[in-house]
């Protein structure tokens, strides 16, 4: 069965700091991945994709993630948060003639 | 683009009652997929159109969900006899088949309180 999975349910940062949150996948998803962002009671946004190509891809602001296929994982990162990325956030795999796999969210908490 | 939309936002119905919600893609994209998000938890996929065949049906939660897209535009989800285990978010997306990762947009969501 196809599986992705976040690590962290909730990551506490001060504001300005470097955040990392995780996500690994399973082989068996599609090596279609995606980070969407959720801000309260809204719609999903998406934030970047790999889906071939360089490993590093940069996405909306100013969040990047790595593509690792033998740790099969695609951590997001930030090099200094704001106050305004406080979200949740999610990982997702698959696409294509499919829906998309989820990871059950990580809370990005922003310390002043 | 005027993105994707749902109707309506929220929705409070007593258990018994049948609901239905409405989905209107970009208007370009042909595929149009539902999702069911519950407190807590990433969205889970429930079933996909690509203009108005129903592609994928199988993971619709039990026979009280159906789904319709009759002219491959606008889709509707109808649930019968709710249950108060149907609260949840219903997620509506969008893609195009025109490009390689049919990148899915999503709408905001339709909130159903079953009481």
């Amino acid at each position: 069965a196809q599986s992705v999975t976040q690590l962290d349910s909730q990551v506490p940062v001060f504001e300005e700091a470097p955040v990392e949150l995780r996500c690994n996948y399973s082989s068996s998803v599609s090596v279609y991945l995606f980070w969407y962002v959720q801000y309260p009671n809204q719609g999903l946004q998406l934030l970047l994709k790999y889906l071939s190509g360089s490993t590093l891809v940069k996405g909306i602001n100013g969040f990047e993630a790595e593509f690792n296929k033998s740790q099969t994982s695609f951590h997001l990162r930030k090099p200094s948060v704001h106050i305004s990325d406080t979200a949740e956030y999610f990982c997702a795999g698959g696409g294509g003639a499919d829906g998309l796999t989820f990871g059950k969210g990580t809370h990005l908490i922003i310390q002043p | 683009d005027t993105g994707v939309s749902q109707d309506p936002r929220h929705k409070i119905t007593k258990r018994g009652q049948n609901v239905t919600f409405r989905c209107d893609p970009i208007s370009e994209h042909n595929r149009l997929y539902w999702y069911r998000q519950t407190l807590g938890q990433g969205p889970e996929f429930l079933t996909y159109f690509q203009n108005e065949a129903q592609l994928e049906k199988s993971r619709l939660l039990s026979d009280r969900f159906s789904a319709e897209r009759p002219k491959g535009s606008f889709s509707t989800l109808e649930i019968q006899r709710t249950e108060q285990g149907d609260s949840a978010m219903y997620l509506c997306a969008s893609s195009f088949t025109g490009t390689v990762s049919y990148e899915q947009y999503f709408g905001p969501g339709t909130r159903l309180t079953v009481t």
